[in-house]
């Protein structure tokens, strides 16, 4: 069972677009949500992450958005390069070390 | 400085046999986990040590055991392999006390059952 369900499964942008990743999650006690690059043939990267009580961040290109609310975050990479072509992981965790993972969407960027 | 090693980096076993996974954490790491990476359905949890000790259990048959060693390596067990176990299995080390803030990821043991 997906704890955190992840969405679209793929997408592909040009150079310069903003690929936006979705995640959902039901569990309300989910207190850490991490994302992950994967470059093929690599195990996944953390990439940047947030708690609930901020609802952005930042760092370089990459932007959490995150509505607690809704129980959903999301990943947008501004500006978008070939090189960050990647599988992209969300998670969420609760204080007991077992990270929850989304399915994965693989981004592709073309030139 | 080493990051996380995993060995071997392909395995190919027949249905009923036993595998063996093995992970070195990097330098000063205590926390070893492993995750399974099945196609198309993400990163599944298996197992978490920590100084030695089993700390936490993913929803994985008791077929999937492993244990850290002294030097905090670790070792992952399957026993009587079915055809559904082939995946990437993935080792990550921690250092932080909540060891889910920063995993290192190794490359992963890309398991074959035929």
């Amino acid at each position: 069972q997906q704890q955190v369900k992840q969405s679209p499964q793929s997408l592909i942008v040009q150079k310069g677009g903003i690929p936006i990743i979705n995640c959902a999650y039901e569990n309300t006690a989910f207190d850490y949500f991490p994302w992950y690059q994967q470059f093929p043939g690599k195990g996944p990267a953390l990439l940047i992450a947030i708690r609930p009580d901020v609802s952005e961040k930042k760092e370089g290109r990459f932007t959490i958005s995150f509505n607690k609310s809704a129980k959903q975050f999301s990943l947008h990479i501004m500006d978008s390069q070939p090189g960050d072509s990647a599988t992209y992981f969300c998670a969420a965790d609760f204080n007991d070390y077992k990270l929850s993972f989304g399915a994965g969407t693989t981004v592709t960027v073309r030139a | 400085e080493a990051g996380v090693t995993q060995s071997p980096t392909h395995l190919i076993k027949t249905r009923g046999q036993q595998a063996t996974l093995r992970c070195s954490p990097i330098s000063g790491h205590t926390s070893v986990y492993w995750y399974q990476q099945a196609l198309g359905l993400g990163l599944q949890f298996l197992l978490w040590y920590d100084e030695g000790e089993e700390r936490n259990r993913g929803n994985f048959p008791p077929r999937f055991s492993g244990r850290q060693f002294p030097n905090y390596s670790s070792e992952l067990n399957v026993n009587a392999l079915e055809l559904e176990d082939s995946a990437l299995y993935l080792c990550a080390s921690s250092l932080a006390r909540r060891g889910s803030e920063k995993l290192f990821f190794g490359s992963g043991t890309q398991l074959s059952v035929l």
